[in-house]
């Protein structure tokens, strides 16, 4: 238990639908990341935000729109997705300012978008 | 341009043998480097840390070295047991104001054989 949670565990969705992905931290960090694994690839940082502020968005498509209402809750809103955007999608959160920059890992949401 | 690269896809290990893990870095402004361990299902889990000031950090049977001037860093878990079996991300950092950014590797799989 990393003290993360995400959820649904998995989804399937057309690419027409919306829907959106949860994640909770329970370890009072205040930095929260979403990121993106897709088969053989290493793991791509999608959104960042540190005191319910996006700090960074690594040029992801507008059809992924993350929202943060505090420092403990992250969602990932979904809409008209392609097949390509099938990958298991990590949520993390870490304390900032840290000097260690250990971010600790939800267990991901497999999603398929057929 | 990968700035993180794990070249070994995979790693088999006997039980009680020593497992190096090896992770090779581009940037010279990371500073900070970490492995995390993966278990199917499940999100990544923080394992062990160095700092760029250090070369050889240990924990129990894992050890990290890094090797600055080499821009490498290795993994080392001695003995291997068959529950080290997993898939190990290297990941590293570089300071920044607010959110720690992690770059990551794109995995080593280890298989613990009996």
């Amino acid at each position: 238990e990393t003290g993360v949670t995400q959820t649904p565990r998995h989804l399937v969705m057309g690419m027409t639908n919306k829907k959106s992905l949860k994640c909770e931290q329970h370890l009072g960090h205040n930095a929260m990341y979403w990121y993106k694994q897709s088969a053989k690839k290493p793991l791509e940082l999608m959104f960042v935000y540190s005191l319910e502020e996006r700090v960074e968005n690594n040029s992801v498509p507008s059809r992924f729109s993350p929202e943060c209402p505090n420092s403990s809750h992250l969602f990932l809103h979904l809409h008209t997705l392609q097949p390509e955007d099938s990958a298991l999608y990590l949520c993390a959160s870490s304390q900032v300012p840290g000097g260690t920059y250990e971010q600790y890992f939800g267990p991901g949401t497999r999603l398929t978008v057929t | 341009d990968q700035q993180v690269k794990q070249n070994s896809p995979s790693l088999s290990v006997q039980e009680g043998r020593i497992s190096i893990l090896n992770c090779d870095y581009t940037n010279s402004m990371f500073d900070y480097f970490l492995w995390y361990k993966k278990y199917p299902a499940e999100g990544p889990t923080f394992l062990i840390s160095i700092s760029s000031i250090k070369d050889k950090n240990e924990d129990g049977r894992f050890t990290v070295f890094l090797n600055k001037s080499a821009k490498h860093l290795s993994l080392h878990i001695v003995p291997s047991q068959p529950g080290d079996s997993a898939v190990y991300f290297c990941a590293a950092s570089a300071k920044t104001g607010t959110a720690s950014k992690l770059t990551f590797g794109t995995g080593t799989r280890l298989q613990v054989t009996l």
